[in-house]
Parts: C-alpha cells; sequence; structure tokens
C-alpha cells in the first residue's frame, strides 16, 4: 500500500458527461501528479500541483482540469467525455526531503465511456 | 526533452532462470532513474531507483537494476525468476531540476511472461 488513494475504482459513463476522479496524498505529501495510462498513449503525464498552485502542464486537453485543496488532496475533472477518454487514470504524490525524488501511485480510476 | 526506450515489449524466461528487462534513456543530464511494475488490475509499485551514489541499485522483490553513464542504461536484472515476477514493467525517468520538470517520462512497458 503506497498511502495514495484514490476515489472511485471504477467509473462508467456516457460521452458528453463530467467526471469527478479524487485523490488523496500521502500523509505529509505537498505534490499531486496525474497520469493516465491508455493502451494507444501509454503512460503519461497531465498535470502537476505544489500545495495548491499548479506546478506543470503536461499532455492534458482543455476539457480537463485539476485543482488541489488546501488539505492537499486532488481533484481531475474530465468534461464532454469522448470515447477516446476511455483509460486508468492515476494519481501519484511526493514528499520533501531526501524522498522527494519519488513519486508514490494510487490504484488508479478506470473510467470507461460508453 | 527525455524519453526512454524499453526494448521488448514481450520478454518470457523459464522459472528459476535470469530475468533481464531492457531500458535506456535519452537526456542531456542523466536523470534520476525508475522501474516501476504493475500487476493486473493494480496500480505502480515503485520497485527500485536511482538518484545519486552507488549505480547498483537492489529493489524489492529481489531485483536490482545498475546505472551505466556511458550505455545511458538501467537495465532491470533478477537472477532467478518466479512465477509472481508476471507483471507488467516500466522503466522511468525524472529531470534532476525541479520547479515544474519534476515528471516521470515512462518507457512503454515491459511484460514479462514467466514459463512453468
Amino acid at each position: 500500500d503506497s498511502g495514495v488513494t484514490q476515489t472511485p475504482k471504477h467509473l462508467i459513463t456516457a460521452t458528453g458527461q463530467r467526471v469527478t476522479l479524487r485523490c488523496s496524498p500521502r500523509s505529509g505529501d505537498l505534490s499531486v501528479y496525474w497520469y493516465q495510462q491508455s493502451l494507444d498513449q501509454g503512460l503519461q503525464f497531465l498535470i502537476q500541483y505544489y500545495n495548491g498552485e499548479e506546478r506543470a502542464k503536461g499532455n492534458i486537453l482543455e476539457r480537463f482540469s485539476a485543482q488541489q485543496f488546501p488539505d492537499l488532496h486532488s481533484e481531475l475533472n474530465l468534461s464532454s467525455l469522448e470515447l477516446g477518454d476511455s483509460a486508468l487514470y492515476f494519481c501519484a504524490s511526493s514528499g520533501t526531503g531526501g524522498d522527494r525524488y519519488t513519486q508514490y501511485f494510487g490504484p488508479g480510476t478506470r473510467l470507461t465511456v460508453l | 526533452a527525455q524519453s526512454v526506450t524499453q526494448l521488448g515489449s514481450h520478454v518470457s524466461v523459464s522459472e528459476g532462470a535470469l530475468v533481464l528487462l531492457r531500458c535506456n534513456y535519452s537526456s542531456s543530464v542523466p536523470p534520476y532513474l525508475f522501474w516501476y511494475v504493475q500487476y493486473p488490475n493494480q496500480g505502480l509499485q515503485l520497485l527500485l531507483k536511482y538518484t545519486t551514489g552507488a549505480t547498483l541499485v537492489k529493489g524489492i522483490n529481489g531485483f536490482e537494476a545498475e546505472f551505466k553513464k556511458s550505455e545511458t542504461s538501467f537495465h532491470l536484472t533478477k537472477p532467478s525468476a518466479h512465477m509472481s515476477d508476471a507483471a507488467e514493467y516500466f522503466c522511468a525517468v525524472r529531470s534532476k531540476s525541479n520547479f515544474g520538470n519534476e515528471k516521470l517520462t515512462f518507457g512503454t512497458g515491459t511484460r514479462l511472461t514467466i514459463i512453468p
């Protein structure tokens, strides 16, 4: 168990809908990262937050947005969903100090868009 | 820009045989290096990492990897494969710079099958 939690584990929805994925980082970790894993694109970095502020953006679509709250949990919002958004979405967190370079991953949320 | 190449999307070894999974990176400055394992329907678990110090690093479940700067490689090995090692393995790199460059760049993964 990495200490990173994600809910829900599975999500099935229809095209055009909006969903919210939730992530709680390890206790004390300030950075949260979101990744998408799909068969055609592999594991791709989406976005990073550090202590409530956006720090880096990757291959994140404009239909997607994220935020990190004062209690450090993060949410990834996916809107106007398309079939191609079906994927496994991972959250990871990293801390400070000597282990700050390591990202610990949650179990993921599997999104299926029908 | 950094990139990671994992040679062999599928590797099969017999139980008890040596496991060798290859990873090469491309980066202007040697990055931090990681191996993660993903079991079916599960998340990514850290196997081992190289950030500084000794270039031969040991991880969980008997795996180890050696950072070779001259070869830009970080191959993963295990002397004797076990049935429980069947999984997908990902090599990843992270820039040594901070402030917006902390993302992981992953290889395409190697699916390891163990033959009884």
